[in-house]
Parts: structure tokens; sequence; C-alpha cells
């Protein structure tokens, strides 16, 4: 595909509920990055990936949020035991390239209500 | 004091006047900048980035960077209201290759 992409759109979970969320990186892209973003608020980082490895997670708030990216490409968000607070949008960005100058492209987003 | 300031606005400009949205960091060892727009109900969307002090013209759009005073900005010349967006500022800190820090954003709205 010629961008980012990311499944479901939109997500409904009752609190406690375990939820996945994924992104498909552009092809190539070695970088991959996890924000949240609350209405109102610009987007808060995550985790970052460079191919397979985790190199920052200190963004992720608890440790109910787990990602995982274990062959490079597509990654996978998971927020176990889902609470009110995680209500937002989930967005994926990917960069071609590691360094300062990498620029990050986001996927379409994932908006999560929990219930 | 959060890693990058914006005024939140809104912002409203006419159509064909200038729009000049501002931006300040905190951490002076930041590297690279970056303007997104996001409409409402989207997701962000690149338009600019710069890294050297100075300004980079890309068509309607102008980005500055004055890394003494830490800050940028971004200029948009003969605004259309196609660009009534929210505009957020990003910065990547020499010091945490990979992550963005962003703004909250800037709301724009140009009328016709």
């Amino acid at each position: 595909g010629a961008g980012v992409s990311q499944s479901p759109r939109y997500k409904v979970a009752k609190r406690g509920q375990d939820v996945a969320l994924r992104c498909d990186p552009i092809s190539g892209h070695v970088s991959l990055f996890w924000y949240q973003q609350a209405l109102g608020q610009g987007p808060e980082f995550l985790t970052y990936f460079q191919n397979e490895a985790q190199l920052d997670k200190s963004g992720l708030p608890s440790d109910r949020f787990f990602a995982e990216r274990p062959e490079g490409s597509v990654s996978t968000l998971k927020i176990q035991r889902t609470q009110q607070e995680d209500s937002a949008v989930y967005l994926c960005a990917s960069s071609t390239r590691t360094g300062s100058r990498a620029a990050e492209y986001f996927g379409p987003g994932t908006r999560l209500t929990v219930t | 004091q959060k890693e990058v300031e914006q005024n939140s606005g809104p912002l409203s400009v006419p159509e064909g006047a200038i729009a000049s949205l501002n931006c300040t960091y905190s951490d002076r060892g930041s590297q690279s900048f970056f303007w997104y727009r996001q409409y409402s109900g989207k997701s962000p969307e690149l338009i600019m980035f710069i890294y050297s002090n100075g300004d980079k013209e890309d068509g309607r759009f102008t980005a500055q960077l004055n890394k003494a005073s830490q800050y940028v900005s971004l200029l948009i010349r003969d605004s259309q209201p196609s660009d009534s967006a929210t505009y957020l500022c990003a910065v990547r800190r020499g010091s945490t290759l990979g992550r963005l820090y962003f703004g909250r954003g800037t709301q724009l709205t140009v009328w016709p």
C-alpha cells in the first residue's frame, strides 16, 4: 500500500477487556512509532521500534500497555484490562530512516473508546 | 514547562491573508523541527521540516527557525479555506533519537 495502515479504525471495549491494535507501516520503513492522542491535545509518544528492536518504550503509561514488532514490519499495540482513561486515538507512524532528520508519516489511527 | 509550546488559538484569518503560526521549545539540543497539519477527525500530515537556522520555503509555506531563541514558525501565504485545520509543531531532541515531542496544536480558520 501507499501509506501506513491501521486496524481496526474504531474499537469499543468494555472496561477490563483486552484490545489489540495493528499497524502496517510503509514497506521498507525501518522505524515505527506509536503515539496516543487525546481530544484537543497533540500526539504523545508511546514507543519506538527500529526494525524488530524496541529501542524506547518510555512513553508507555503502564504495564498494561505492550507493543511488539516481531518480524520488523507489522506492529501490534496491546492494552490489557482497559480503563476509561485509555480512551484516545492511537496513531502509528513510520519512517524510512533513522536519526534526527527522519520524517514520520502517520497512519489514520485507531479510535479506542472504553465504556 | 512543556517541551513544545504553541498558542492553541483559534487563529482566524481572511482568505488571501498570511497566517503566522508560532512554536517555542525548551531543549536547546533539539535538532529537527516539523510542522504537521491535522484536519478534524484525521491523522497528522507532514507539511514542512527544517533543520538549520533561517527560512525554508515550499510553495505557499515558509518555515522559520531561530535556534538561539528556541523558536520555530510557519507562515502560510495566500491562505485558503482549505488550510483550515490544526497545525502541530513537533521537535526531535538530539539526545533522544526517534521520538517526536508535539505541541498541542494551533487551530487555524481561514474564512472566505
